[in-house]
């Protein structure tokens, strides 16, 4: 079945490390995105790419990586640098030109 | 500015009534397409609707509808006959022309269905 995964679905760490969510999706998109969500709010944009090789800064990236050196992959990052990485982080992608963003099932991540 | 706004934050609705979530958008351009997601408690996001700015008839898929005034720069969602499953958050979304696809969200409605 095509779709996305995203691992973990709960993450734990202590402040000053960094930690990496991973993002696979089998759907042959193109355009991968990363987005945070925060207690009763709604998505913001992390990074996001639209190629292999390339990617671009959202609203906040400050405090976030990302590489995408397969076109299924599009791991992120969380750097000590973020101030308050505890969030749900919802991976998405989506074919070029086609309408809607499909999303992988999310990882909640707690700074402990 | 707020470029998506959903005035409901949460909505309790008897089963099997119909609901109007509510969503009003604000952009100056003339090519935008408008996205409705279901969020569980599970979390995953779930497209629902989607309406191209130039489509002339309301988007419908299944049960819901999309009740598109664009003088007005509505777009509110239409669930007929809710069920007990479709208690979740909902999301409207806008992507504008040359924004390399990126949505912008509103903040989300929490539906709930009463049995």
């Amino acid at each position: 079945d095509g779709g996305i995964t995203q691992s973990p679905k709960y993450l734990f760490r202590k402040e000053g490390q960094n930690v990496t969510l991973s993002c696979e999706q089998n759907l042959n998109h193109d355009a991968m995105y990363w987005y945070r969500q925060d207690p009763g709010q709604g998505l913001r944009l992390i990074y996001y790419s639209q190629i292999v090789n390339d990617f671009q800064k959202g609203d906040i990236a400050e405090g976030y990586s990302v590489s995408r050196e397969k076109k299924e992959s599009f791991p992120l990052t969380v750097t000590s640098a973020q101030k308050n990485p505890t969030a749900f982080y919802l991976c998405a992608s989506t074919l070029r030109g086609d309408n809607e963003q499909f999303f992988g099932p999310g990882t909640r991540l707690t700074v402990l | 500015a707020q470029k998506i706004t959903q005035t409901q934050p949460g909505m309790f609705v008897q089963e099997k009534e119909a609901v109007t979530l509510d969503c009003t958008y604000d952009t100056s351009d003339q090519s935008y397409g408008l996205f409705w997601y279901k969020q569980p408690s599970s979390g995953e996001m779930i497209f629902l609707i989607y309406q191209g700015s130039y489509d002339e008839q309301n988007a419908t898929e299944g049960r819901y509808s999309l009740n598109f005034q664009k003088a007005r720069k509505s777009a509110n969602l239409v669930i007929s006959a809710s069920q007990l499953g479709d208690s979740a958050m909902y999301f409207c979304a806008m992507r504008e022309r040359d924004s390399n696809y990126q949505l912008i969200w509103g903040a989300g409605t929490k539906l709930i269905i009463k049995p």
